[in-house]
């Protein structure tokens, strides 16, 4: 099985603009999940998607958002970048069915901005 | 509230030593315990999890729920398993969303 695909792998962007990240989960996976990494802070949940319904929310800004389509593939939307969003976002899929499903991550999309 | 604690940034061992990476959690319940490793320049993988009881790469962990730990353990630490090494919770209350530390790096010295 191909595993967790995100693109692109890296982006530069300027503050105020917005930018849109996509993740193509594992073949069977209904939940998507997306986290921030950066050193100090680790994984930071963002949100969780399972059959294209947002699930859970961690506590992150009404700038962040996400979308899950009907063939489970998901985006994340950062509007209004701040620098403090520089980081790299991490998508994992799991078949979403219960605490026992683990999590498979992407290779994840590095983002900065300046 | 869930929380899991690596107190260890950085660990260095040799290689032949035993290794054991800390890991504790703050959790009302039953929850679902997992180490994940990162490899140089790899993706962030599950290395094992508490239902399993297996033993993966020669890493053990056992789940301590009166002192609410999960530590990682190996007896004879190898060149390979140098990475950055995260704790993970999961359990019936939170949501789907899996509590992760802020994680180890370990080092282990030829």
């Amino acid at each position: 099985k191909a595993g967790v695909t995100q693109t692109p792998r890296y982006l530069i962007k300027t503050r105020g603009q917005q930018v849109t990240l996509s993740c193509s989960p594992i073949s069977g996976h209904r939940s998507v999940s997306w986290y921030q990494q950066t050193p100090g802070q680790g994984l930071q949940f963002l949100f969780e998607y399972f059959s294209e319904t947002q699930r859970n929310k961690g506590n992150f800004p009404g700038r962040f958002s996400g979308r899950q389509f009907s063939n489970s593939r998901s985006e994340m939307n950062v509007s209004t970048l701040e620098l403090g969003d520089s980081a790299l976002y991490l998508c994992a899929s799991s078949l979403g069915q219960g605490i026992y499903s683990p999590l498979h991550f992407g290779n994840g999309t590095r983002l900065t901005v300046t | 509230a869930q929380r899991v604690t690596q107190p260890e940034k950085l660990l260095s061992v040799f290689k032949g030593a035993p290794v054991e990476l800390k890991c504790n959690y703050s959790y009302s319940g039953s929850p679902e315990l997992f180490w994940y490793v990162q490899y140089s320049r790899q993706r962030l993988q599950l290395l094992l999890r508490h239902i399993s009881r297996e033993s993966i790469k020669g890493f053990t962990a056992d789940l301590n729920k009166g002192e609410t730990s999960f530590h990682l353990k190996k007896p004879f630490a190898q060149e390979e398993d140098s990475a950055m090494y995260y704790c993970a919770l999961s359990g019936p209350n939170t949501g789907n969303q899996f509590y992760f530390g802020t994680g180890t790096s370990l080092t282990v010295i030829p």
